[in-house]
């Protein structure tokens, strides 16, 4: 079974420009959640959604959005980079569904650079 | 509020010692879900264990082995015989009921030198 895919693996921006990160979870689970990772503040939640609803935001400005598809597939935006921003994020599936709460699987990340 | 804490930043043993993350988490919730993570290198985290909050029996996986104790609020991990390939940053995580919102500690980086 393939394990959780994330694209692109790297990504050099410029501050104020925006960027889409994508995830495809493995096949058969149904929620994605997003997070970021930094030396400073380390793993830090982002998203989750289920379904295509988000089910629970992390405390991150509204400069960071996120959406799933029908098909599971997650993408994450960043509008108006800033240098902060910086950081590997990270996607993970699990099957989700209620009543519970999945062991997920991580994807290999995308490291953003904002220069 | 949730929160949980792994108070060692930095371990460094010899191959084949025995060595103990320690996970000391903070909730309110009577159900709750507790993990462990594995960050080689490489940066991808790999799933290790998940328990939850009315399965207090200990497990033991291969040379990995946790101890649960709820009356002290720990999720402890500990490596039997040390190999180098178990060097990396451990992080243990906690969730609640009916999210996968996970919160993760401050990680532990291991380092097993041969």
């Amino acid at each position: 079974k393939a394990g959780v895919t994330q694209t692109p693996r790297y990504l050099i921006k410029t501050r104020g420009q925006q960027v889409t990160l994508s995830c495809s979870p493995i096949s058969g689970h149904r929620s994605v959640s997003w997070y970021q990772q930094t030396p400073g503040q380390g793993l830090q939640f982002l998203f989750e959604y289920f379904s295509e609803t988000q089910r629970n935001k992390g405390n991150f400005p509204g400069r960071f959005s996120g959406r799933q598809f029908s098909n599971s597939r997650s993408e994450m935006n960043v509008s108006t980079l800033e240098l902060g921003d910086s950081a590997l994020y990270l996607c993970a599936s699990s099957l989700g569904s209620s009543g519970s709460s999945y062991e997920q699987y991580f994807g290999p990340g995308t490291r953003l650079t904002v220069t | 509020a949730q929160k949980v804490t792994q108070a060692q930043t930095e371990i460094s043993v010899v191959e084949k010692e025995d060595v103990t993350l320690d996970c000391v988490y903070e909730t309110r919730d009577t159900t709750y879900y507790l993990f462990w993570y594995k960050q080689p290198p490489s940066g991808e985290l790999v799933f290790l264990i998940r328990r939850n909050s009315f399965d207090e029996q200990n497990e033991i996986s291969g040379r990995y082995s946790w101890n649960f104790q709820k009356s002290t609020s720990s999720f402890n991990f500990t490596i039997t015989a040390s190999q180098v390939v178990d060097s990396a940053v451990y992080f243990c995580a906690l969730s609640r009921y009916n999210t996968d919102k996970l919160i993760f500690g401050t990680g532990t980086r291991l380092q097993v030198f041969p």
